[in-house]
């Protein structure tokens, strides 16, 4: 696609509800990030995949967050046993393997109520 | 831990003012990039800067890498309405694996 695309750009869940997030990067873009980003907080790192694999997942805070990105493309973003305070927007990016600038989605506003 | 620390949070300016923006780390970064973020959407890249003692000029916006990769600064020269917005900088780690740590941001609006 043009850009990158993240589904769905707004979701409602309860506390306690499992979620998955959606990210479609920029076609032929081997690495891809996701971050978090609170309101009115710089975007914070959970996890990059190169490829299929996570190259760094130092970032996700707990066993409830897991990502997977099976054939190298889609990633999505799994949060089990969802906490009020795990409400944020959740943005995605991707980038080529030997160029550093990565193009961000729109990311996916979550609220957990 | 690698943290940036941006400066100020918040700044409110007249149209045609200056002004500067900084982000601190204690910690050294590979390269270190500036975005700037328009509500409901992602951050949009604006210069990488890689070597320390760099300048790079986008138009009204110069920023500054420090001699150490410590530090960057961001100056716009002539303020406008539409540079509102936040900005953030953000550094590569020096892992290795490619990771960018993001500031806490400098929300700035510019008044017409």
């Amino acid at each position: 696609g043009a850009g990158v695309s993240q589904t769905p750009s707004n979701k409602v869940t309860e506390k306690g509800k499992y979620v998955e997030l959606r990210c479609d990067p920029i076609s032929g873009h081997t690495a891809l990030y996701w971050y978090r980003q609170s309101l009115g907080q710089g975007p914070e790192f959970l996890i990059y995949f190169q490829g299929t694999g996570a190259a760094d997942d130092s970032g996700l805070p707990n066993d409830r967050f897991f990502a997977v990105r099976p054939e190298g493309s889609v990633s999505t973003l799994k949060i089990q046993r969802t906490e009020r305070g795990d409400s944020a927007v959740y943005l995605c990016a991707s980038s080529t393997w030997m160029n550093t600038e990565a193009f961000f989605g729109q990311g996916t506003r979550l609220t957990v109520v | 831990t690698q943290l940036l620390e941006q400066s100020p949070q918040f700044l409110s300016i007249q149209e045609g003012e200056n002004l500067t923006v900084y982000c601190n780390s204690s910690s050294v970064f590979s390269s270190l990039q500036w975005y700037r973020q328009e509500p409901g959407e992602g951050p949009v890249l604006l210069v990488t800067v890689v070597t320390g003692g760099e300048v790079k000029k986008l138009k009204r916006l110069t920023f500054q890498f420090g001699d150490a990769r410590k530090d960057s600064s961001l100056h716009i020269t002539a303020a406008q309405p539409g540079d509102t917005g936040l900005y953030l900088c953000a550094g590569e780690s020096t892992s290795g694996t490619y990771k960018y740590i993001f500031g806490t941001g400098t929300r700035l609006k510019v008044l017409a």
